[in-house]
């Protein structure tokens, strides 16, 4: 079964961009999922950032206006995060997770990675 | 962001059922999205309860079962447990806001 685990740093400084990696095993990423990014501030709810399918196609939060960016490299079966401009505001936990397609738009994600915790600070 | 209002709690006996809701409107749920369910145990990821509005991923116990109805959706579990104490979320597609949402989150807590 399809297992993902995030990687990066975790602290990242403001202004900065913030760079993470979620590594793919047990499935291959030119499958017909979609590869998604959520996150969830300290204490708070979870937030949809975006996704990607194997194709190159992206699907991105309106709200994180034009930061973020969302890429695949399928030789290492890995796709990445990259959020630039941070502030204080983006610090959480960063989760990487399956969008299993159902109807259009009715992706649910299954499963997720444990998450990695990326903290702004100066 | 959260266009998907859920209750801040919810709690109840072991081996009581209890019931959470997810209201959103027109633009979701009621739009006819399906509505997915997570668990998220204390410091652990979500974990899929529900998808597509009732189906159980397997494994997933059938104490736990989700409905829709209109512009809202409920999940309930039956014969509450002491493990079932978590935070659950419900999530959809908003078609006005072109992404993925998510509920506020419930708290259960198992008296």
């Amino acid at each position: 079964q399809v297992q993902l685990q995030e990687s990066g740093p975790g602290l990242v400084k403001p202004s900065e961009t913030l760079s993470l990696t979620c590594t793919i095993s047990g499935g291959a990423i030119s499958s017909n999922n979609w590869w998604s990014w959520v996150r969830q501030p300290p204490g708070k709810g979870l937030e949809w950032m975006g996704e990607i399918h194997y194709s190159g196609n992206t699907n991105y939060n309106p709200s994180l206006k034009g930061r973020v960016t969302i890429s695949v490299e399928k030789p290492k079966n890995q796709f990445s995060l990259r959020l630039s401009s941070v502030t204080a505001a983006d610090t959480a936990m960063y989760y990487c997770a399956v969008g299993i397609p159902g109807r259009p738009r009715n992706n649910w994600f299954d499963p997720w990675g444990q998450g990695t915790l990326v903290t702004v600070f100066s | 962001q959260s266009v998907l209002t859920q209750p801040p709690s919810v709690s109840g006996a072991p081996g009581q059922r209890v019931t959470i809701s997810c209201t959103g409107d027109s633009s979701n749920i009621g739009a006819g999205y399906d509505v997915h369910w997570y668990q998220q145990l204390p410091g652990t990821a979500p974990k899929l309860l529900i998808y597509g509005d009732s189906d159980r991923p397997s494994g997933v116990p059938d104490r736990f079962s989700g409905s829709k109805s209109g512009t809202s959706a409920s999940l309930a579990i039956a014969g509450l447990q002491a493990e079932d104490e978590a935070d659950y979320y419900c999530q959809s597609y908003d078609s006005s806001l072109s992404l993925y949402v998510f509920g506020t989150g419930t708290k259960v807590t198992v008296l």
